[in-house]
């Protein structure tokens, strides 16, 4: 059955330093997701993106944040200055068209460590 | 905006015995509901989702949900739990109109004993 990884499973990283976390959605999905979840809190979600561009996001996305589709199969997020707050678990999900019953399909997730 | 409340943290159940893990929402129109499952090392996988219609719902691993409007409820339940059932399971909710921006529950980690 396709599946949605991520890589890396664990990052860790030091304060101010650039991040870049990767997916690879199921095929022939067309709507992206990037969602977080920080130890102990619920699992909030960032943005949405489709055909090349964020089709919503929430107030966590903001500048320090972006993502890009930089070829036919990854999906990526980047994180340009991080902060200790950004520690979390990051999980992308993918969907084959968006719509509203749209089912995601969400990977195992990256935990990333802010030193 | 959205909520989704999970009251159980923690639930310890045995293996065979029946088990019911409690969702309350709050939101103003009819809402899209799920329910997801997270085992360790593995990523989200949808259990089943609620749109419309039947209030309840059919999922795999033989778990269903009850969407109770009156009580802003969508509880998960299974007959028989088995070892294989020990996770950690979130509820989430939809905004009529886009399933794409989910608001999830802080999730109830469920032990399952022999």
């Amino acid at each position: 059955e396709p599946e949605v990884t991520q890589t890396p499973s664990h990052q860790v990283t030091q304060m101010g330093q650039e991040v870049i976390l990767r997916c690879v959605p199921i095929s022939n999905h067309l709507y992206f997701y990037w969602y977080r979840q920080i130890l102990g809190q619920k699992v909030e979600f960032l943005v949405s993106f489709y055909n090349n561009e964020i089709s919503e996001k929430s107030e966590i996305f903001d500048d320090q944040f972006s993502v890009e589709r930089p070829d036919g199969s990854n999906f990526t997020l980047k994180i340009r200055s991080t902060k200790l707050e950004d520690s979390a678990m990051y999980f992308c999900a993918s969907s084959i068209t968006g719509t509203s019953t749209d089912t995601q399909y969400f990977g195992p997730g990256t935990r990333l460590t802010v030193l | 905006a959205q909520s989704v409340t999970q009251p159980d943290i923690h639930i310890t159940v045995s293996e065979g015995a029946s088990l019911e893990l409690r969702c309350n929402y709050s939101y103003g129109a009819t809402p899209y509901l799920f329910w997801y499952v997270q085992s360790p090392g593995q990523g989200l996988q949808l259990l089943l989702k609620y749109f419309s219609g039947d209030t309840l719902v059919q999922g795999i691993k033989g778990f269903e949900a009850e969407f109770k409007r009156s009580q802003s409820s969508f509880n998960l339940r299974k007959p028989s739990v088995h070892w294989s059932d020990a996770a950690e399971y979130f509820c989430a909710v939809g905004r009529s109109g886009s399933a794409r921006q989910l608001t999830f529950g802080s999730g109830t980690q469920l032990t399952v004993l022999p």
